[in-house]
């Protein structure tokens, strides 16, 4: 069966360290991946995507890796503050179809 | 804010009954995709509408139905509701048919309580 596995429900680290989330995938074949930032009561907020011919993309203090060959995808914020405390989603769309699969989430706290 | 409305922000109603969830998308957004989100499921894909069309179709049950309507706002429908439908229904919009550069925009969501 297709499944999209995000590491941990829950990560905490300190403030200032480099927050690393994981998302896994089996049975997908994406076209490219995507990652979300959700907080409490309110929907997701599109942060970055990468597709399958890219293996890195970042923006300001986001890194996003993706290796089709281990099918996972990493999700990096460094120099991370509490601001940046939420649950993060990663979602891909299989190659030729066009709706977002998401994954279920892993929710991080950046303690001060 | 996203430009995505969703209405109401809550909803409470019994089991057996009917409810409808409206939507409107960002402006020029053609793409309607509807989540549902519960606490052990995640967030689900439900259904996609293109231009007033269905485009995809997730895991939703037939008790639910939803269209897309020519001025593009978007509908869901949930009817013979039992408690397990309890949940966060989300709508999000795209500009066009979804592909590589698309992202969604999501609504704040509409929180379902089925007692």
């Amino acid at each position: 069966s297709q499944k999209i596995e995000q590491n941990s429900e829950a990560l905490n680290i300190q403030e200032g360290k480099t927050a690393t989330l994981t998302c896994n995938y089996t049975n997908y074949s994406p076209a490219y991946l995507q990652w979300y930032r959700q907080d409490p009561g309110r929907g997701p907020v599109f942060l970055l995507l990468i597709r399958e011919n890219e293996k890195e993309k970042r923006k300001e203090r986001l890194k996003v890796t993706f290796d089709t060959t281990l099918k996972q995808s990493l999700f990096h914020i460094t120099a991370s503050q509490p601001a940046d405390s939420a649950t993060y989603l990663c979602a891909l769309a299989q190659t030729g179809a066009n709706n977002l699969f998401f994954g279920t989430g892993t929710r991080l706290t950046v303690i001060p | 804010d996203s430009g995505v409305t969703q209405t109401p922000k809550h909803l409470i109603t019994a089991t057996g009954q009917r409810v409808t969830l409206r939507c409107s998308p960002r402006s020029g957004d053609l793409s309607v995709y509807w989540y549902q989100q519960s606490l052990d499921q995640g967030l689900q894909f439900l259904i996609q509408y293109y231009n007033g069309e269905e485009r995809a179709k997730g895991n939703i049950l037939e008790r639910f139905s939803a269209q897309q309507f020519p001025d593009l706002h978007s509908e869901l429908n949930l009817s013979s509701l039992e408690l397990g439908d309890s949940a966060l229904y989300f709508c999000a919009s795209s500009v066009q048919v979804g592909g590589p550069n698309e992202k969604l925009f999501f609504g704040s969501g509409t929180q379902l309580s089925v007692l």
